[in-house]
This record gives C-alpha cells, sequence and structure tokens, in this order.
C-alpha cells in the first residue's frame, strides 16, 4: 500500500492545455517533491517543497505544499509535449526515507 | 557534478544466479540510497548508507540481498539465488543537506534486472 495517492494515474491533453496532479496522504510529511521519470531513466528532482501552504513556480510548472503539510498539487500551464512523462511526487517522512507515490502518466500531443 | 552513475544499465540472469550491482554517488554526497521500482509503482526504499555505515534496511531487503558501501565511495548491491519476483529497475541515489531542513537527492539512471 502506497503511502501517497497520486491521482489521476493516467492523463493524456492536447498541447497548449493545462493540466493538475494531486498527491494525497493520511500522514504529515516534514517536505515533500516533485520528480519526472522518463522510460528507462532515473526520477529527476523536480522541486522540494517545506513549509505548509507553500507555493512554488518553476516556468510553467506550479507546485503547491497544503496548509497541513499531507497533500500536493503540479499544476502545468500550456503544456508542451516535452512534459511527457512518469510525474511522481515522494514524501519525506523521517530522517532519511522517501516514501513515493505510484506516480501518473502524463502524455501531451501535438 | 557528474552524477549518480549505476552499472550495468541492463541485466538479464536465469533464476537461481547471483547478480551484483554498482552504484558510483555523486562524490559530495554522504547518503546513498538503493530503492527498487516495479512496472506501475513508484520507487520502494530499500537501504541506506550514511558515509560507510548501513544504517537501515527496509522488510523488502530479504536475506538474498546484500549492499556494501566500502569506504563511504561506492556502493554494491548483491542479488543472490535470484527469483523472478526480483525483476524491476533497481535504483540508486545519493543526497546532501541543502537549507532549511531540506535534502537533494540525486538518483542515477537506474539498472534493469530481467530474471528469466
Amino acid at each position: 500500500t502506497q503511502l501517497l495517492e497520486q491521482s489521476p494515474q493516467f492523463l493524456s491533453i492536447q498541447e497548449g492545455e493545462n493540466l493538475t496532479v494531486y498527491c494525497n496522504s493520511s500522514s504529515v510529511f516534514s517536505s515533500l517533491q516533485w520528480y519526472r521519470q522518463e522510460p528507462g531513466e532515473g526520477p529527476v528532482l523536480l522541486v522540494t517543497v517545506v513549509t505548509g501552504g507553500e507555493v512554488k513556480k518553476l516556468k510553467r510548472l506550479t507546485f503547491q505544499f497544503g496548509d497541513a503539510r499531507k497533500d500536493s498539487s503540479l499544476h502545468i500551464t500550456a503544456a508542451q509535449p516535452g512534459d511527457t512523462g512518469l510525474y511522481l511526487c515522494a514524501g519525506q517522512t523521517n530522517d532519511y526515507k522517501l516514501s513515493f507515490g505510484a506516480g501518473t502518466t502524463v502524455t501531451v500531443r501535438a | 557534478d557528474t552524477g549518480v552513475s549505476q552499472n550495468p544499465r541492463h541485466k538479464i540472469t536465469k533464476r537461481g544466479q547471483n547478480v551484483t550491482f554498482r552504484c558510483d554517488p555523486i562524490s559530495e554526497h554522504n547518503r546513498l540510497y538503493w530503492y527498487r521500482q516495479t512496472l506501475g509503482q513508484g520507487p520502494e526504499f530499500l537501504t541506506y548508507f550514511q558515509n560507510e555505515a548501513q544504517l537501515e534496511k527496509s522488510r523488502l531487503l530479504s536475506d538474498r540481498f546484500s549492499a556494501e558501501r566500502p569506504k563511504g565511495s561506492f556502493s554494491t548491491l548483491e542479488i543472490q539465488r535470484t527469483e523472478q519476483g526480483d525483476s524491476a529497475m533497481y535504483l540508486c541515489a545519493s543526497s546532501r543537506l541543502l537549507s532549511r531542513g531540506r535534502r537533494g537527492y540525486t538518483f542515477g539512471s537506474g539498472t534493469r534486472l530481467t530474471v528469466v
């Protein structure tokens, strides 16, 4: 059983549309990270959020950490085919361990 | 910063054989982690090292699995008497402490193990 539930599992949209991926848990995290993973490669860190209510922007990507530090969202504006990939959220539950969600597979069609 | 390097990238082995994977972390990172990822799932924590000390092992790491990090540099993960259920992507990561309690993680490209 995953500690973090991601939704949706799959998302297919047209280039230029917006999308939001959700990451939810009943556990509180000291920090939460978002990664993007391409087939056959390891996850690449996109962002780390630490403070409840924190919002971070990375170009067209906006990340939000819930006030209670139990959930997070990733919003992509005007998606491009290069945004295609598996998006993973990971919560830091203690000093050393990351617990990952199952991921959301995003496909952006040209 | 050359990133985290893992070798081999792919390994196909017969059931019952032993396999060993290697991970070279980023040199300034004092922590090294092993994760396992199966199809359709996120990575699952296996074990981690702080320098050369192995400080935590997941229950996923059966007695057929052993990891070492001699001299706190590269690490190896060995699986003895492989089973088909061991087929997965084995990911190595290293980390360093950043500001405000954050840890900066870098993952390698993984070793894809197929047990036939």
